[in-house]
């Protein structure tokens, strides 16, 4: 089947970087995307990667190796407003649909 | 700015009722979709629908039915509700660009308790 892997906790403290890694199976894949979700809230897009290499949005940068079926999402200058889960989601060939990782929880801490 | 909205955010009901989950955008958007998230848990797609009169099934297997009359309009049904239906329920909207790359824009959700 069609399945992501992430961690599922990460603490940082404020003003620090942490990067949070995605894998996934390679059968179909087409692109990745990560999405932030605070708690009690909806999902927010924050970045797509369809090309190996480096995507940046200000504090935010995501990251693609097809070639290592691996992709992660970098963020800079931790704010404590930062502290949500932050899910990776592939499209594969074809088909509109994401499927979601597990999310992964980041508490930053002061 | 996306503008999905879900009424109602929260409800609470008994057993056995029938319930109708609304969701409407006024993006235009073709694509439309119904996810089922538990507290902490990943999003799991149930339903989704490519256009108007068309509707199929996610993914995670769902006891709930869709109908897509309206291109700005996707409910989800529920017959009888049961206390193993509990969850927040999440719906979204893609504009649908003819490749694999459609953002997915999500309503606030509604979070249904069963007793």
């Amino acid at each position: 089947g069609q399945s992501l892997e992430q961690p599922s906790e990460v603490t940082a403290v404020e003003g620090a970087i942490v990067q949070i890694n995605c894998t996934y199976q390679t059968s179909g894949f087409y692109g990745l995307s990560w999405y932030q979700q605070h708690d009690g809230g909806a999902p927010t897009f924050l970045s797509y990667n369809g090309l190996d290499g480096l995507e940046e949005t200000g504090r935010f940068s995501s990251f693609l190796s097809r070639s290592d079926s691996y992709g992660y999402l970098l963020l800079q200058e931790l704010q404590m407003k930062d502290s949500a889960s932050y899910f990776c989601a592939a499209t594969w060939a074809g088909s509109y649909q994401l499927t979601f990782g597990k999310g992964t929880k980041l508490s930053v801490i002061p | 700015e996306a503008d999905i909205y879900q009424t109602p955010r929260y409800l609470v009901i008994g057993t056995g009722k029938k319930i109708t989950l609304e969701c409407s955008q006024t993006m235009g958007h073709d694509k439309m979709y119904w996810y089922q998230q538990d507290p902490g848990m990943e999003l799991h797609l149930i339903h989704y629908s490519y256009g108007v009169n068309s509707t199929e099934k996610g993914d995670l297997s769902s006891e709930s039915t869709v109908s897509r009359i309206r291109t700005e309009h996707f409910p989800l049904t529920l017959e009888s509700a049961r206390p193993s239906h509990t969850s927040q329920y999440l719906c979204a909207s893609s504009e649908g660009t003819g490749t694999s790359t459609d953002t997915q824009y999500f309503g606030p959700g509604t979070r249904l308790t069963v007793l």
